[in-house]
C-alpha cells in the first residue's frame, strides 16, 4: 500500500536554483494538496487541486507553481529558490475534499534547505 | 477570520500522566474538526475526528469532544505513554481544505 509518495526526501538548493518536488498517490483521490511546515507555525497550504487539470492557490502560493495533468501526480515547482523557502514540504490527498468529514492522507515529507 | 488556535508547546509529561491539549476554532457555521498526529520523521496521520456538535472522536485512548458553545475541540488522554511523544495538530475543514493549528509538541518521559 504505497499511499502518497514524495520525492526526494531531502534536498539542498542554492539561491536562485530551481527544482520540482514530486508527489504521487495511488488511491485515485480527487483532491491533492501541498503544505509547508515551518517550526512553530503549523502547516500552511501552498496550492491545492480538486481534480486533473484544476489547481488553485492556498495561503502561501508566492514562489511556487503546480500542475495536475493526471489524477495521480501533483508536482510542486520552485523556480527561483530563496532562503525563505527552507522548510519541510508535505503533499496530501483526500478522496472527496468537499465532504465535511473527509480525511487527508499525507506523504512523508521533503526537507528542503536553500543556502 | 476562519482559523484554528492550539495551546503552545512543548508539553512535557511523565508516563501515565493526564494530557489535555487545547484547541479552539473560529468559523462561520459548523466545520468538521480533526486531530492529526506527527511522529518523528513522519508525515501527519489522522488521530480522530468529529463532524457535528457534541460528537466525540476517539482513538488509541485519545478523545476530543466537539463543543459548539465554546468553539473548542480539546484533546485528552487519561494516561500517556512514551510512545505518544509526537506533535499534535488540530484542524478544521474549510471548503475541502484542511486548516491547521500551529501544532503542539508532546514529550513523555519514562
Amino acid at each position: 500500500n504505497a499511499g502518497v509518495t514524495q520525492t526526494p526526501k531531502f534536498r539542498i538548493l542554492k539561491i536562485g536554483q530551481s527544482m520540482t518536488l514530486q508527489c504521487t498517490q495511488d488511491m485515485n483521490h480527487n483532491y491533492m494538496y501541498w503544505y509547508r511546515q515551518d517550526p512553530g507555525m503549523g502547516l500552511k497550504l501552498i496550492y491545492y487541486s480538486v481534480g486533473a487539470g484544476i489547481t488553485d492557490k492556498g495561503e502561501v502560493p508566492n514562489g511556487y507553481n503546480v500542475s495536475r495533468s493526471t489524477t495521480e501526480d501533483f508536482p510542486l515547482r520552485l523556480e527561483l529558490a530563496a532562503p525563505s523557502q527552507t522548510s519541510v514540504y508535505f503533499c496530501a490527498s483526500s478522496p472527496l475534499g468537499g465532504q465535511l468529514d473527509t480525511e487527508a492522507f499525507f506523504g512523508q515529507g521533503t526537507r528542503l534547505t536553500v543556502v | 477570520g476562519n482559523s484554528v488556535t492550539q495551546m503552545e508547546g512543548p508539553v512535557t509529561l511523565s508516563e501515565e500522566a493526564f494530557l489535555t491539549i487545547n484547541c479552539t476554532y473560529t468559523a462561520t457555521g459548523y466545520p468538521s474538526l480533526f486531530w492529526y498526529v506527527q511522529y518523528p520523521g513522519e508525515g501527519l496521520q489522522l488521530l480522530l475526528k468529529a463532524t457535528k456538535a457534541d460528537d466525540k472522536g476517539s482513538n488509541k485512548g485519545f478523545e476530543a469532544t466537539y463543543r459548539k458553545e465554546t468553539t473548542s475541540f480539546h484533546l485528552e488522554k487519561g494516561s500517556v505513554q512514551v510512545s505518544d511523544s509526537a506533535v499534535y495538530f488540530c484542524a478544521r475543514n474549510q471548503g475541502g481544505k484542511l486548516i491547521f493549528g500551529q501544532g503542539t509538541e508532546l514529550s513523555v518521559k519514562p
